[in-house]
């Protein structure tokens, strides 16, 4: 399993764009990137996956570069209620998909 | 789309008692759940993996015997805490996915406390 590396806080203000950068330095052929957002005493949500390049949803945007040993989590004009744990992970898209959470980011959104 | 709902949300209980939580994939047929558990101010611990119709695969260390999980249909799971413990209080997660292209879904954990 790909071992990963993300900050373990961040503190931003509300209307700045947060980028959120993740290692993983060993990813294998087959693992996609997946971040989740979750707020104290509930699950995670799933904000946004990707292979390579970048992705864009409506929430957020995925850059990865070429070598895939890195991504980032890129989360435009956040607001208070952005303030959360952001996990990073990788996994192998074929049987399983087990995903391994790590210490995530804790994002601080100031008004 | 891609609700998951898990039951009880909160659950206090006395020592020795077994205790059931139900996690449903609302609007989509799950493949593969997982169950997660959660300490405070730490990170999701993987405690198993099922397959519907087959038998869960559980991560080193967590006892299959303590952790009843059923598969039983594609949408939904149990997870069964058996003889709990006060140090079986935790934060019980579910996920489920449709396919293994597609990423895993989560409930909003279930609260167990025990006395």
């Amino acid at each position: 399993l790909a071992k990963i590396t993300q900050p373990i806080s961040m503190d931003s203000y509300e209307g700045q764009e947060v980028n959120i950068t993740c290692s993983h330095n060993n990813i294998a052929t087959n693992d996609y990137i997946t971040w989740y957002q979750q707020f104290p005493s509930q699950g995670p949500r799933f904000i946004i996956q990707g292979y390579k390049t970048k992705v864009t949803n409506e929430v957020a945007s995925l850059f990865i570069p070429a070598d895939r040993k890195s991504s980032t989590l890129s989360l435009p004009r956040v607001s208070l209620s952005d303030t959360a744990v952001y996990y990073c992970l990788v996994g192998d898209m074929e049987y399983g998909n087990k995903l391994v959470f790590g210490a995530g980011t804790i994002l601080r959104v100031k008004s | 789309g891609a609700v998951v709902s898990q039951h009880p949300s909160w659950v206090i209980c006395k020592s020795g008692t077994s205790v059931k939580i139900e996690c449903r994939s609302l609007d989509f047929q799950a493949t593969t759940m997982f169950w997660y558990r959660q300490f405070p101010k730490q990170s999701l611990m993987l405690m198993a993996t099922s397959n519907e119709g087959s038998k869960a695969t559980y991560e080193q260390g967590v006892e299959k015997d303590k952790f009843l999980i059923n598969h039983a249909s594609l949408t939904l799971s149990t997870l069964t805490v058996t003889s709990a413990h006060p140090e079986d209080s935790s934060f019980y997660i579910c996920s489920a996915r449709q396919n293994y292209n597609q990423p895993q879904h989560f409930g909003d954990g279930t609260r167990l406390s025990i006395l």
